[in-house]
This record gives structure tokens, C-alpha cells and sequence, in this order.
């Protein structure tokens, strides 16, 4: 068990609908990091939170969004879905330690219709 | 940009052979290096770090070693299990900025009994 918790496990909703995605990160982590897993694009960085304010986006399309909270909880929404937005979401969290390791949640398995 | 290549997979082996996974990396700097393990249905997970050149990470019997002459961190073990079956990842963390992780493409690893 890494610490890092993500809710819900799996999401199936249509296109053209909007989703949330939660995260908790491991107690003491300051630093919220989103990644997507899709078989086609493989692992790739969305975006990173610190202590509540966006620190680096990556390849994250502007139909999504997220924010991190007061109490370092992180939400991502996804909005306008389509077909192609079906993958694996993940959320790590680390302490911005040069070197420290990210930790991992379990996902949320995402499948638009 | 930084990137990291991994060895193709599917790699499929027999219990108790020796495996090597191979990783080079393309980065500025000294970044720090990773394996991460993926198992079925399950989130990534930490399997071994190297901060500088020439560490050693070592975790369950993996082995690493970071090489700064060849931009390289293969991942070793002496004796695989079936229980080692997942999908590997060599990924970097960036030295400087969000420290976001680069991802190589994965290798799924099956070990037959």
C-alpha cells in the first residue's frame, strides 16, 4: 500500500459528459502529480500540484483541469469527453525531495462510451 | 527533451533464469532513475532508485546500477519467480522543475513455471 488513494476505481460514463477524479496523497506529501496511462501514448504526465498551486503541466488537453485543495487532496476533471479519453488515470504524490521517489495510487479506470 | 528507452518486450522466461531488462536514458544533467512494477489490475509501484552515478538500487533481488557512460540503468535479477510476472518501467525524474517522471514504454515480463 503506497498511502496515496484515488476514488473512484473504475468510471463509465458517456461522450461529451464531464468526470472528477480524487486523489489523496500520502501523508506529509506536499506534491500531487496526475498521469495518464493509455495503451496507444503509454505513461504521460498531465500535471503537478505543490502546496496548492499548479507547478508544470504536460501533455494535458484543455478539456481537463485540476486543482489541489487546503487540505492536499487533488482533483482532476475531464470534461467534453471523447472516445479517446479511455485509459488509466494515476495520481502520485512525493515530497519534492531532489531524488525522493513518486508514490502511486491505484488508478481510476476510465472508459467513455 | 528527456526520454527513456526501454529493451521490447514481452519477455518470457522460465523460473529460476537469469533477467536483464535493459534502460538508457537521454537526459540534461544527473537526473535520478527508476523501476517501477506494474501488476494486473494494480497501480505502479516502487521497485528501486538510483540517485547519482554509480548507485546501486536493490529491491526483492532486483538490481540497478546507474551509468553515467552509457546512460544506462538495466534492471537484474539472479533468479526469477513466477510472482515476478508484471509489467516493468524505467523512468527519470527530472533534476530541476516540477521533477516530473519520464517514462520508458514498458516491458511485460512472464515467467513460466
Amino acid at each position: 500500500d503506497s498511502g496515496v488513494t484515488q476514488t473512484p476505481k473504475h468510471l463509465i460514463t458517456a461522450t461529451g459528459q464531464r468526470v472528477t477524479l480524487r486523489c489523496s496523497p500520502r501523508s506529509g506529501d506536499l506534491s500531487v502529480y496526475w498521469y495518464q496511462q493509455s495503451l496507444d501514448q503509454g505513461l504521460q504526465f498531465l500535471i503537478q500540484y505543490y502546496n496548492g498551486e499548479e507547478r508544470a503541466k504536460g501533455n494535458i488537453l484543455e478539456r481537463f483541469s485540476a486543482q489541489q485543495f487546503p487540505d492536499l487532496h487533488s482533483e482532476l476533471n475531464l470534461s467534453s469527453l471523447e472516445l479517446g479519453d479511455s485509459a488509466l488515470y494515476f495520481c502520485a504524490s512525493s515530497d519534492h525531495t531532489r531524488g525522493e521517489a513518486q508514490y502511486f495510487g491505484p488508478g481510476t479506470r476510465l472508459l467513455v462510451l | 527533451g528527456n526520454s527513456v528507452t526501454q529493451m521490447e518486450g514481452p519477455v518470457t522466461l522460465s523460473e529460476e533464469a537469469f533477467l536483464t531488462i535493459n534502460c538508457t536514458y537521454t537526459a540534461t544533467g544527473y537526473p535520478s532513475l527508476f523501476w517501477y512494477v506494474q501488476y494486473p489490475g494494480e497501480g505502479l509501484q516502487l521497485l528501486l532508485k538510483a540517485t547519482k552515478a554509480d548507485d546501486k538500487g536493490s529491491n526483492k533481488g532486483f538490481e540497478a546500477t546507474y551509468r553515467k557512460e552509457t546512460t544506462s540503468f538495466h534492471l537484474e535479477k539472479g533468479s526469477v519467480q513466477v510472482s515476478d510476472s508484471a509489467v516493468y518501467f524505467c523512468a527519470l525524474s527530472e533534476v530541476q522543475g516540477a521533477q516530473k517522471l519520464v517514462f520508458g514504454q514498458g516491458t511485460r515480463l512472464t515467467i513460466n513455471p
